[in-house]
């Protein structure tokens, strides 16, 4: 199974800051990842396909980039509205595999 | 209007069995992929399982192969989960999804998720 390895686990960060998370998958995926933002006691919702398309009536302050085995999410000035946790999902080989997850917090 | 509705869920001891349905509806059903995740309390996501769209081909994870079976009833517009040999483990929210994976970027879907508790 590829293992998705997601960091940080948590941060905590202030409105308007830019943040970053890495996923990094034990072996190549291609560009066959996605990002969910998952709010409590919510289903998940992706924001990003492919590595670095931004879904549809997906703010524009969410991007992806990354190839291979190195993935990274960034939201360029975070919002009261991000706060959530965000998990990466590989979906290049079976069984597919999510990220173990990232808390974003308010500082 | 897309939606998913998971049901079935409930308090089951350990090794026993449980079936999860989840009703489809504002889509062509037999035309899309579908999946099972899971969420054990306060933990993060785990794919479990998909199924194509006629039902030929499943795939599973490492943790439920053998155990659970994914099947689809494209008449009834119906995604299915048998779950035997319950851990208490296997205690999550099951959340029933379209368009997990996608290249195409169309949408993804979820249901409310069905809560199953494994214990005695």
């Amino acid at each position: 199974d590829i293992q998705m390895t997601q960091s940080p686990s948590s941060l905590s960060a202030s409105v308007g800051d830019r943040v970053t998370i890495t996923c990094r998958a034990s072996q190549g995926i291609r560009s066959d990842l996605g990002w969910f933002q998952q709010k409590p006691g919510k289903a998940p919702k992706r924001l990003i396909y492919t590595a670095s398309n931004l879904q549809s009536g997906v703010p524009s302050r969410f991007s992806g980039s990354g190839s291979g085995a190195e993935f990274t999410l960034t939201i360029s000035s975070l919002q009261p509205d991000d706060f959530a946790t965000y998990y990466c999902l590989q979906h290049n080989n079976y069984p597919w595999t999510f990220g173990q997850g990232t808390k974003v917090e308010i500082k | 209007e897309v939606q998913l509705v998971e049901s079935g869920g409930g308090l089951v001891q350990p090794g026993g069995s449980l079936r999860l349905s989840c009703a489809a509806s504002g889509f062509t059903f037999n035309e899309y992929w579908m999946y099972w995740v899971r969420q054990a309390p306060g933990k993060g996501l785990v794919w479990v399982s998909r199924i194509n769209d006629d039902g030929t081909a499943t795939n599973y994870a490492s943790s439920v192969e053998g155990r659970f079976t994914i099947s689809r009833d494209n008449a009834q517009n119906t995604l299915y989960l048998q779950m035997n040999s319950l851990r208490p483990e296997d205690t999550a929210v099951y959340y029933c999804a379209r368009n997990l994976g996608t290249s195409s970027g169309e949408e993804d879907f979820w249901g409310q998720g069905a809560l199953v508790t494994v214990s005695s």
